[in-house]
């Protein structure tokens, strides 16, 4: 069974802080993506990462892929209260382009 | 451009009854995908499909479950004899179904199983 650990579950800090949170698993994934969820919306993608060791960058997100493609990380530097909300990992259930396996989610909150 | 709509956005119904949500997917987006979000966890894969067909419906917890997609865009989840534990939100999320596309979610159907 594949299944993604996800760390922290909650972290709640202020304004300007860095922070990571950290995506395992098991399983060798062919790819991981990480979503951000906002209350009463679904998820929208903010990277995949398909490569092991790849890192990708989005503004003040970075993204890591391991170099055994089973876990991943996404580092926020400076945080905004804008970065509040639910961040998750997901990798694909089989080939690519069908279900994807989502972590529980890391619960993000960021006080000004 | 329209994204994934679904409908209700919320529903109560009251235990043992049966109810219906629908997805609407994104134009020309072949593949279509539920799941199902509890209180404090991450999405879980219910079913996908590839067109009209059911490529993938491993993740339907039980024969209460079904779902279909008569004409390949507009998909509805049928919920019979509803139990409080079915209370989550249901996410419906489409691509274009090729390999590696990106998932596009709708915001959700809140069903609450009084």
């Amino acid at each position: 069974t594949q299944l993604l650990e996800q760390s922290p579950q909650f972290l709640s800090i202020q304004e300007g802080e860095n922070l990571t949170v950290y995506c395992n698993s098991s399983s060798v994934f062919s790819s991981l993506q990480w979503y951000r969820q906002e209350p009463g919306e679904g998820p929208v993608l903010l990277v995949t990462v398909v490569t092991g060791g790849e890192v990708k960058k989005l503004k003040r997100l970075t993204f890591q892929f391991g170099d055994a493609r089973k876990d991943s990380s996404l580092h926020i530097t400076a945080a905004q209260p804008g970065d509040t909300g639910l961040y998750l990992c997901a990798g694909a259930k089989g080939q690519a382009g069908t279900a994807l396996i989502f972590g529980k989610g890391t619960t993000l909150s960021v006080s000004s | 451009g329209a994204g994934v709509s679904q409908t209700p956005s919320n529903k109560v119904t009251e235990k043992g009854k049966y109810v219906e949500l629908r997805c609407d997917p994104i134009s020309g987006h072949t593949a279509l995908y539920w799941y199902r979000q509890s209180l404090g966890q991450g999405p879980e894969f219910l079913i996908y499909f590839q067109g009209t067909g059911a490529a993938d419906d491993s993740g339907l917890p039980n024969d209460r479950f079904f779902a279909v997609r008569p004409e390949g865009s507009v998909s509805t989840l049928k919920i019979q004899r509803t139990e409080r534990g079915d209370s989550a939100v249901y996410l419906c999320a489409s691509s274009l179904g090729l390999a590696g596309e990106t998932q596009y979610f709708g915001p959700g159907t809140r069903l609450l199983v009084l």
